[in-house]
């Protein structure tokens, strides 16, 4: 099955600064990859997505880059806050029967941005 | 509130209990996702409904864990004989079924505490 590995599980960045999250995937079947955020004790927020059609997104301060080579996407932030601080994860997935899809997490970064 | 939901938030049961949660979709979403999402780690996927039809299960849904989705609308998790193991948080999310459409809300889950 599907194996998602996530880097690096702590970030602490300063306030103004950008933040990087990679994520590498296994399944060359995967076709989309979106990124969550959890505050604590949240629900997981979709902040952003990408599919494999794609080689990059952007939305405001975030983007997503995604290799399908190399089989490995990123997030950026840049000119965080300190309301960016969370837990992000990201995840990769392919259609399940019907149409659906199987959503595989990486094991998440915690992210804090200092004043 | 048009987001998905789901009760009880919390629950605390002894060990050998039975326990039932439920989830309500967004209302126009016809695709519905359980997770489980244990500390410090991402979700991991459970079983996927389309409309009323279960069309995925993972292998982590033992033979005691069963979800319904009687009607295509809510759905109900029960797990028996709970164990210690099956402490985690619990969580729903929903999808609108159209080709290409691969988007997931999460609900705010169901935390389960098992003594």
């Amino acid at each position: 099955g599907e194996n998602v590995e996530q880097h690096p599980s702590t970030l602490s960045v300063q306030e103004g600064d950008s933040a990087v999250i990679k994520c590498t995937y296994s399944d060359s079947a995967s076709n989309y990859f979106p990124w969550y955020k959890q505050e604590l004790g949240k629900r997981p927020q979709l902040i952003i997505d990408i599919r494999s059609n794609v080689g990059e997104k952007k939305d405001q301060r975030i983007a997503v880059t995604l290799n399908k080579t190399a089989k490995h996407f990123s997030l950026h932030i840049t000119e965080t806050q300190p309301e960016d601080s969370a837990v992000y994860f990201c995840a990769a997935s392919k259609e399940l029967t019907g149409g659906g899809n199987k959503l595989t997490f990486g094991t998440g970064t915690q992210l804090k941005v200092e004043l | 509130d048009t987001g998905v939901s789901q009760n009880p938030r919390h629950k605390i049961t002894k060990r050998g209990q039975n326990v039932t949660f439920r989830c309500d979709p967004i209302s126009e979403h016809n695709r519905l996702y359980w997770y489980r999402q244990t500390l410090g780690q991402g979700p991991e996927f459970l079983t996927y409904f389309q409309n009323e039809a279960q069309l995925e299960k993972s292998r982590l849904l033992s033979d005691r864990f069963s979800a319904e989705r009687p009607k295509g609308s809510f759905s109900t998790l029960e797990i028996q004989r709970t164990e210690q193991g099956d402490s985690a948080m619990y969580l729903c999310a929903s999808s609108l079924g159209v080709p290409g459409y691969n988007e997931q809300f999460f609900g705010p889950g169901t935390r389960l505490t098992v003594l």
